[in-house]
């Protein structure tokens, strides 16, 4: 079946430092692939997505490309803030059918000023 | 519009009892989902409608479980008996069908469920 795979948190850096989170996939068939952020307190927010091979998706200085030949969609931001800090969730939809969202497990980034 | 709403935001209950939650999904919206979420986990999928037809449920959603989605809007979540394993954070998100190439789903902000 369809899962997600993403690197396991915490992740501390400091203020400006340059992010990255992996996150590899398996899917049958040609699956959209997203990055959520859950902020404190806060519901999930689709942060970026790609719906195909070699898109790349950005937001907020945050990219990630979808790479087919590797099964990744790795998260990327070249300079961090405080604000940044959260949980990232990377997701994909099977758009084949059923459409549901499966889900990696999160990683916590912390930011330290 | 204001977004998926969810109603309650928490609720306590004592183990045995029912609970019902609802969902209001983005008007326009005709797929809507169910996920449940546990502490330091990602969200998991529970069922999903399209309309009113519930068209996939999870091997997660036991005999406990029960979702309505009576006239295609709003959607209800049901718990009977519950657990203390059931205590995680609900979570509703909706979708429309055709937009080109992807399933981008709104998530509403979720009702956080304590068993004691």
């Amino acid at each position: 079946g369809n899962s997600v795979t993403q690197m396991e948190g915490p992740v501390t850096l400091s203020e400006e430092a340059f992010l990255t989170i992996n996150c590899t996939y398996t899917a049958t068939g040609y699956p959209s692939l997203f990055w959520y952020v859950q902020y404190p307190g806060e519901g999930l927010q689709l942060l970026l997505k790609a719906t195909k091979a070699d898109d790349k998706g950005s937001n907020k200085g945050f990219e990630a490309t979808y790479r087919k030949e590797t099964t990744s969609f790795h998260l990327e931001k070249g300079s961090v803030q405080v604000s940044d800090s959260a949980v990232y969730f990377c997701a994909l939809t099977d758009n084949t059918g059923g459409f549901k969202t499966i889900f990696g497990a999160g990683t916590r980034l912390f930011v330290k000023a | 519009d204001t977004g998926v709403s969810q109603d309650p935001r928490h609720k306590i209950t004592k183990r045995g009892q029912n609970v019902t939650f609802r969902c209001d999904p983005i008007s326009e919206h005709n797929r809507l989902y169910w996920y449940r979420q546990t502490l330091g986990q990602g969200p998991e999928f529970l069922t999903y409608f399209q309309n009113e037809a519930q068209l996939e449920k999870s091997r997660l959603l036991s005999d406990r479980f029960s979702a309505e989605r009576p006239k295609g809007s709003f959607s209800t979540l049901e718990i009977q008996r519950t657990e203390q394993g059931d205590s995680a954070m609900y979570l509703c998100a909706s979708s429309l069908e055709g937009q080109v190439s992807y399933n981008e789903q709104f998530f509403g902000p979720g009702t956080r469920l304590t068993v004691l």
